[in-house]
């Protein structure tokens, strides 16, 4: 079945350092990848996205990688700073509807 | 533009009570969603609106949970009754209502069942 999920569930970076998240898929016909941040008592705040018919998209700081082949997609974030201290989720939406799955999540924390 | 807006922003009821949420989408934005994050995991989908039609309900407890959305507009979840493992998060999200667009999410109703 349908199913997302991280490689790491926490990961620990130097402030100023890049941060690389990963996470697999495992339904070969999603098409389009989402990475959302979640800060405590807050809901998920969208990142960046990316379609199945690209491998790279950038934003500011940011970086989403799609590997089809290996069906991975990881998230990179330039000079992490304090404030990208939270929980990343990669999601994934299948070419059958709008139904949108999402991971478990990685904790990230950033190190002063 | 004003974000998503959910109320209560928590709850603490017994088992066996009711309950319902409240969300009001951005503005203009069609389809709209409601969430169910347990704590430590990602938010698992319930219940998908475009306007004021259900696209996908398969993951909706029917014989407790009940969603309506009049109007195309505003939306309210209801459980009736609760059990313990309804404690979570319950997240409202909205997008335009294309297909390859991100949805935006509301801070969500922290729901505790004693």
């Amino acid at each position: 079945g349908e199913s997302v999920g991280l490689h790491l569930p926490t990961l620990s970076v130097q402030e100023g350092d890049n941060s690389i998240i990963n996470c697999a898929y495992s339904n070969s016909a999603s098409d389009y990848f989402i990475w959302y941040k979640q800060e405590s008592g807050k809901g998920p705040q969208f990142i960046i996205d990316i379609r199945s018919n690209m491998d790279k998209r950038q934003g500011q700081r940011v970086t989403v990688l799609l590997n089809k082949t290996v069906k991975h997609l990881s998230l990179q974030i330039a000079a992490t700073q304090p404030g990208d201290s939270a929980v990343y989720f990669c999601a994934e939406r299948g070419t059958g509807g709008f139904k949108t799955i999402f991971g478990a999540g990685t904790r990230l924390f950033v190190k002063a | 533009e004003a974000g998503v807006a959910q109320s209560p922003r928590y709850k603490i009821i017994e088992k066996r009570q009711s309950v319902a949420f409240w969300c009001n989408p951005i503005s203009g934005h069609a389809t709209l969603y409601w969430y169910q994050q347990i704590l430590g995991q990602g938010p698992k989908l319930l219940i998908q609106f475009q306007n004021n039609g259900v696209v996908d309900d398969s993951q909706l407890p029917k014989d407790r949970f009940s969603a309506e959305r009049l109007k195309g507009v505003d939306s309210t979840l209801k459980i009736q009754p609760a059990k313990l493992e309804d404690s979570a998060v319950y997240l409202c999200a909205s997008s335009p209502g294309g297909r390859d667009q991100p949805q935006h999410f509301g801070d969500g109703t922290r729901l505790s069942i004693l």
